[in-house]
């Protein structure tokens, strides 16, 4: 499985845009990336996937370079609600194999 | 849509009890994960069910870890007997079998405590 990298903890104003850098050196070809939201004492909720270039939807975007060894997750306005843990996690496309969660980004929002 | 329900919520035992956890998936979800998070850690995938098959179970500690999916949609997941180690939130997922989307849907999780 791809191991992925990610800064411990982040911190931001309300209002501001904010990035998320995850490094992954070693995808593989079929590996898709996938972003996790948890608040604590919940489960982890699924935020974004992607596999190339950028996605977005309505709470995020996704960017991947060309190379595919890195991706950012950018959080738009963030609020004093995305106070949360994030985690980068990439698998193979097989649809069999779960996921495995990093220590994740630990993002504080403040007012 | 209902999601997933997972009981109890929350258990305190003492060490070489028996606990049981419950996890009922969203309806049509055909696999279904239990994952184990200490707390400051990510989760660690227990095992995955396909219907009511396992599909990986490489980090079940089977000496003492169970589980079963029952006609491939309900799934308890047992320890016995807990040692304090085993203190951690225990976590169902489920998703559609697909081999293009990571998208798992978590229950809230059940808190266990061994004393």
């Amino acid at each position: 499985l791809a191991k992925t990298t990610q800064p411990i903890s982040m911190d931001s104003y309300e209002g501001q845009e904010v990035n998320i850098t995850c490094s992954h050196n070693n995808i593989a070809t079929n590996d898709y990336i996938t972003w996790y939201q948890q608040f604590p004492s919940q489960g982890p909720r699924f935020i974004i996937q992607g596999y190339k270039t950028k996605v977005t939807n309505e709470v995020a975007s996704l960017f991947i370079p060309a190379d595919r060894k890195s991706s950012t997750l950018s959080l738009p306005r963030v609020s004093l609600s995305d106070t949360a843990v994030y985690y980068c996690l990439v698998g193979d496309g097989t649809g069999r194999r779960a996921l495995t969660f990093g220590s994740g980004t630990r993002l504080q929002v403040q007012p | 849509e209902a999601g997933v329900a997972q009981s109890p919520r929350y258990k305190i035992i003492e060490k070489r009890q028996s606990v049981a956890f419950w996890c009922n998936p969203i309806s049509g979800h055909a696999t279904l994960y239990w994952y184990q998070q200490i707390l400051g850690q990510g989760p660690k995938l227990l095992i995955q069910f396909q219907n009511n098959g396992v599909v990986d179970d490489s980090q079940l500690p089977k000496d003492r870890f169970s589980a079963e999916r029952l006609k491939g949609v309900d799934s308890t997941l047992k320890i016995q007997p807990a040692k304090l180690e085993d203190s951690a939130v225990y976590l169902c997922a489920s998703s559609l079998a697909s081999i293009t989307s990571y998208e798992q849907y978590f229950g809230p999780g059940t808190r266990l405590t061994v004393t």
